[in-house]
């Protein structure tokens, strides 16, 4: 079955400590995002990519890195620059950027700051 | 900065009623449409979407998109205590040259259906 996997489901990250998270698609999509989710505050955009070899900047992309070597991975590096990494992240995408459809979700990944 | 607001809720309705969500958006440019619902610990997943003026029905689900007003809804019918969940709001702006841009989500609706 197609879809996007994230992993790890759960990760603790120490401070100053930088952490990755994957997201590994099969369904052949051009575009990926990041988002991250806070209670109360929605999904908010942390870097985008159209297509293979390129990613832009979201709306809360500071402390955030970010690599699209390939059409089906686009891992998150959550640096320690950024202060308050504790979050939902997920891991989305759309058949391309220009489509106007929706976006697929993984399962997501809890970051927890220890 | 474009905006998709929601009431936050909660919205309790008992079950078997009508469920009706709102959202509003700010740029009347706006093509594409969407609801996700997102159930505790869970990721978003798309139940409707709609393109056009008017009303588009899928099973118990209804949206209503009203451009003029800047308005979509979801209408829920025969509501079921297993659609209790935040209801989230997302529109696709369009971006200078007219190509799509990213979705931007409201904040989401909770919804609680009491058996």
């Amino acid at each position: 079955d197609g879809g996007i996997t994230q992993s790890p489901k759960y990760l603790f990250r120490k401070e100053g400590q930088n952490v990755t998270l994957s997201c590994e698609q099969n369904l052949n999509h051009d575009a990926m995002y990041w988002y991250r989710q806070d209670p109360g505050q929605g999904l908010r955009l942390i870097y985008y990519s159209q297509i293979v070899n390129d990613f832009q900047k979201g709306d809360i992309a500071e402390g955030y890195s970010v690599s699209r070597e390939k059409k089906e991975s686009f891992p998150l590096t959550v640096t320690s620059a950024q202060k308050n990494p504790t979050a939902f992240y997920l891991c989305a995408s759309s058949i391309d950027f220009n489509s106007g459809e929706g976006y697929t979700f993984g399962s997501g990944t809890r970051l927890t700051v220890v | 900065q474009k905006e998709v607001e929601q009431n936050s809720g909660p919205l309790s309705v008992p079950e078997g009623a009508i469920a009706s969500l709102n959202c509003t958006y700010s740029d009347r440019g706006s093509q594409s449409f969407f609801w996700y619902r997102q159930y505790s610990g869970k990721s978003p997943e798309l139940i409707m979407f709609i393109y056009s003026n008017g009303d588009k029905e899928d099973g118990r689900f209804t949206a209503q998109l009203n451009k003029a007003s800047q308005y979509v809804s979801l209408l829920i019918r025969d509501s079921q205590p297993s659609d209790s969940a935040t209801y989230l709001c997302a529109v696709n702006f369009f971006g200078s040259g007219g190509s799509n841009y990213k979705l931007t989500f409201g904040k989401g609706t909770l919804l609680t259906v009491n058996p």
